[in-house]
């Protein structure tokens, strides 16, 4: 099986700077992380994805890096807008079957 | 990018009421379509897994009698709570793959019962 678990509950930034959201699973074996981002009564929405031949995968301000070793997963967003206000939760894919971890709340403040 | 369109986005009904909720992908062929439970403030519980034309895959303390799952096509997922009750009151989402791709989830569905 696969257990996720994200260090920290909630974040708030300034807004323009950037935020760090992390990430650990337990099974060395897991392949295939994505991010989402969970705004209030919405469906989670994909933001990028890295799989485990890669360290780093960038996308439009948006940067997940991936430590194999420590088996830690982060989401970078630059220059954090009030619009990137939500949860955020990574996805690590254990055999068939997808595993969430908790979530953090992002709040970015104007 | 891929979309996952699920109808109702919020419903209410009486207790002892069946409701159903449908997942459609639009733009591909989904061969598998999960369902989850989402309780305020948690993560995605998975309730389910479906596969077009086999009968479903329940985690364990999912009443399958209960939450019947029906995917008839590539496209279409749908969820029912039957003899719904209070408790049964949450946020259902569902969630696509083509095996291919990363999963997509729809906007999910709020259900009320009274």
């Amino acid at each position: 099986g696969e257990s996720v678990g994200l260090h920290l509950p909630t974040l708030s930034v300034q807004e323009g700077d950037n935020s760090i959201i992390n990430c650990a699973y337990s099974n060395s074996a897991s392949d295939y992380f994505i991010w989402y981002k969970q705004e209030s009564g919405k469906g989670p929405q994909f933001i990028i994805d890295i799989r485990s031949n890669m360290d780093k995968r960038q996308g439009q301000r948006v940067t997940v890096l991936l430590n194999k070793t420590v088996k830690h997963l982060s989401l970078q967003i630059a220059a954090t807008q009030p619009g990137d206000s939500a949860v955020y939760f990574c996805a690590v894919l254990g055999g068939n079957q997808f595993y969430f971890g908790t979530g953090t709340s992002l709040t970015v403040i104007p | 990018g891929a979309v996952v369109s699920q109808h109702p986005s919020w419903v209410i009904c009486k207790s002892g009421t069946s409701v159903k909720i449908e997942c459609r992908s639009l733009d591909f062929q989904a061969t598998t379509m999960f369902w989850y439970r989402q309780f305020p403030k948690q993560s995605l519980m998975l309730m389910a897994t479906s596969n077009e034309g086999s009968k479903a895959t329940y985690e364990q303390g999912v009443e399958k009698d209960k939450f019947l799952i029906n995917h008839a096509s590539l496209t279409l997922s749908t969820l029912t709570v039957t003899s719904a009750h209070p408790e049964d009151s949450s946020f259902y989402i569902c969630s696509a793959s083509d095996n291919n791709s990363p999963l997509h989830f729809g906007n999910g569905t709020r259900l009320t019962v009274t």
